[in-house]
């Protein structure tokens, strides 16, 4: 069975200044993908970025990126230029050879103008 | 493109009825989507994978005949609650996976539906 854990149940960063999001795994799939999705106050899932376990780049997406650490089973998201838009839930997830989505706990983001 | 649309957004109906959700991908076919339940300030817990066709799998602890699923388009899946109850009350969200070219594959949320059991 899947399993993630995101241990920052609340973090808090100043607007323009980076922030990193934690996020632990574990699996035992060799082929398997990890997101990171924010959920604003509406509600909303919204895909940040996402990783394939095989590529060894970690991927970007504008002022997003990430940390994959395959061999100690670590995906942290790195936030820079932080905005008052990026206030948010975030939630780490992975995805197996099911399909199906595990997610963490989430960790709620507040940027403090 | 990949949007994924939910109705109603909210519902609010009278404990012993049943309530009908809808999910549609709008510009995208998808064979599977998933049902997901998220109380508040929690995480989403998968509840059911739904698939086109054919009888949706349920993740385990999950009543079938209380949360009946209907993939009858490649574009649609219905959640059914039903003789709802309190404790359903919840915030439902489904996804639909969309494959890409180059079989990129992830899926996309819609904006969830708020049901409030009296």
């Amino acid at each position: 069975a899947q399993t993630v854990t995101q241990s920052q149940p609340e973090m808090s960063v100043q607007e323009a200044e980076t922030v990193t999001l934690s996020c632990t795994y574990d699996t035992s799939e060799s082929d398997y993908y990890l997101f990171w999705y924010k959920q604003p106050p509406s509600r909303q899932m919204i895909l940040v970025i996402r990783q394939e376990a095989y590529k060894q780049q970690n991927a970007t997406e504008n002022r997003f990126s990430v940390n994959f650490q395959k061999a100690a089973k670590s995906f942290s998201l790195k936030i820079s230029d932080s905005q008052l838009g990026d206030a948010a839930m975030y939630f780490c997830a992975e995805r197996g050879s099911n399909y199906k989505l595990t997610f963490g706990k989430g960790t709620l983001l507040t940027v403090n103008p | 493109g990949a949007v994924v649309s939910q109705h109603p957004s909210w519902v609010i109906c009278k404990s012993g009825t049943s309530v009908k959700i809808e999910c549609r991908s709008l510009d995208f076919q998808a064979t599977t989507m998933f049902w997901y339940r998220q109380f508040p300030k929690q995480s989403l817990m998968l509840m059911a994978t739904s698939n086109e066709g054919s009888k949706a799998t349920y993740e385990q602890g999950v009543e079938k005949d209380k949360f009946l699923i209907n993939h009858a388009s490649l574009t649609l899946s219905t959640l059914t609650v039903t003789s709802a109850h309190p404790e359903d009350s919840s915030f439902y969200i489904c996804s639909a996976r969309l494959i890409r070219t180059g079989a990129q594959e992830t899926q996309y949320f819609g904006p969830g539906t708020r049901l409030l059991v009296l």
